[in-house]
């Protein structure tokens, strides 16, 4: 398929371990965001990329949160010592250009336990 | 502080009849607004969007309206079909980008055959 294709689809991890989450967006998409949803609550950005640089990292909660994308293409998401409050879906997206809407994979289910 | 506001948790509509799904914001930079639809496990989907230029953009069965003296948005689906069940998220964005788009807690629609 062509769309944006996120791994896992499910991770469950203990608190205090490291979790790396990986995005392949669609292919010649310049631009990718990376969301999460917590329970009951709406998407939360998180962070985006207009190529391998990330201009805005305003949104990451804490300085466990980092993220990176190479070669223009595939961005990973790592949350170090996870923590519960860390569990959530984590979605990304990719757009065209940063004017063009954006499409999101099906996400990676984040549990701590 | 939630800048976009979907009050409503859940709606239920009888098949054939016409969902409103509302959303309010309170940031008034926001000049680009979507809708975008999300089915369970899967990432949410693109499905209407209209500028602030605009107070109405029409898809099909789908219409959204824009108020912005009272910020306030709404989607209208007419008719109402059982496979529109699903979660829709309002979003907005400021200065026509999509950098960081802000997205509401959702509203569940479920249209009853």
């Amino acid at each position: 398929g062509a769309g944006v294709s996120q791994s896992p689809s499910n991770k469950v991890t203990e608190k205090g371990k490291d979790v790396e989450l990986r995005c392949d967006p669609i292919s010649g998409h310049t631009a990718l965001y990376w969301y999460r949803q917590s329970l009951g609550q709406g998407l939360e950005f998180l962070i985006y990329f207009q190529g391998n640089s990330a201009p805005d990292k305003s949104g990451l909660p804490s300085d466990r949160f980092s993220a990176e994308r190479t070669g223009g293409s595939v961005s990973t998401l790592t949350i170090q010592r996870t923590q519960q409050e860390d569990s959530a879906v984590y979605l990304c997206a990719s757009s065209f250009t940063l004017n063009s809407p954006l499409h999101f994979g099906n996400g990676t289910r984040l549990t701590v336990t | 502080d939630q800048q976009v506001k979907q009050n409503s948790p859940s709606l239920s509509v009888q098949e054939g009849r016409i969902s409103i799904l509302n959303c309010d914001y309170t940031n008034s930079m926001f000049d680009y607004f979507l809708w975008y639809k999300k089915y369970p496990a899967e990432g949410p989907t693109f499905l209407i969007s209209i500028s602030s230029i605009k107070d109405k953009n029409e898809d099909g069965r789908f219409t959204v309206f824009l108020n912005k003296s009272a910020k306030h948005l709404s989607l209208h689906i007419v008719p109402s079909q059982p496979g529109d069940s699903a979660v829709y998220f309002c979003a907005a964005s400021e200065a026509g980008g999509y950098q960081k788009v802000t997205f509401g807690t959702g509203t569940k629609l479920q249209v009853i055959p």
